[in-house]
């Protein structure tokens, strides 16, 4: 089983509904990421956040905004989306300053855009 | 910067043929290097690891060498299975003074599909 959980597994919400992506860990990592992924494309790093703080945003659209309100649970608030947004959002953790680098990563929220 | 070319997909192989996706890498530092698999409809998973030069991860019938000579990290299975169809992300995390920075580079993805 995995041990980063994402709710809801599936979303469906129109251009002018705001909702959220939920991800919680419970192994004591410091570090966590959202990620989107398109079909059968790799995932695409959007957000990290360590010791609860933003770290790195690459560049995404405000009509996302992430938010960490404490060490096991990060939120992914959604708004105005576009029909493009549409992907698997991918939430992940891992050690800061591990050794392997290795990120756990959940099993996704499909999002569909109307 | 760091990157990751895996071999072009779809791999389309029958059930108990041999397997082999290539993956190679540049990287500034000393990097960790990953195999993850994600099924049909499924998030990512970690197929195996391997840390430093030389190392064999292993798991599932899967194994990949980290192979620091000529930057690679091929994936092989001797005898794939149906339930193997998926996609195989090659990765890497760079590690520089004995700690990650915790961002993966990814390849492409090779789409792998196993007939009976």
């Amino acid at each position: 089983d995995t041990e980063v959980t994402q709710t809801p597994k599936h979303l469906v919400m129109g251009m002018t509904n705001k909702k959220s992506l939920k991800c919680e860990q419970h192994m004591g990592h410091r570090a966590m990421y959202w990620y989107k992924q398109k079909a059968k494309k790799p995932p695409e790093l959007m957000f990290v956040y360590s010791y609860e703080k933003l770290s790195i945003n690459e560049s995404v659209p405000s009509r996302f905004s992430p938010e960490c309100p404490n060490s096991s649970l990060l939120n992914l608030h959604l708004h105005a989306l576009q029909p493009e947004d549409s992907a698997l959002y991918l939430c992940a953790s891992s050690q800061i300053g591990g050794l392997t680098g290795e990120l756990f990563f959940g099993e996704g929220s499909r999002l569909t855009v109307l | 910067g760091d990157s990751v070319t895996q071999m072009e997909g779809p791999v389309t192989l029958s059930e108990e043929a041999f397997l082999t996706i290539n993956c190679t890498y540049t990287a500034t530092g000393y990097p960790s290097l990953f195999w993850y698999v994600q099924y049909p409809g499924e998030g990512l998973q970690l197929l195996l690891k391997a840390t430093k030069a030389d190392d064999k991860g292993s798991n599932k019938g899967f194994e990949a060498t980290y192979r620091k000579e000529t930057t690679s990290f091929h994936l092989e299975k001797g005898s794939v299975q149906v339930s193997d169809s998926a996609v195989y992300f090659c990765a890497l995390s760079e590690i520089q003074g004995g700690t990650s920075y915790g961002k993966l580079t990814f390849g492409q993805g090779t789409i792998l599909t196993v007939h009976p």
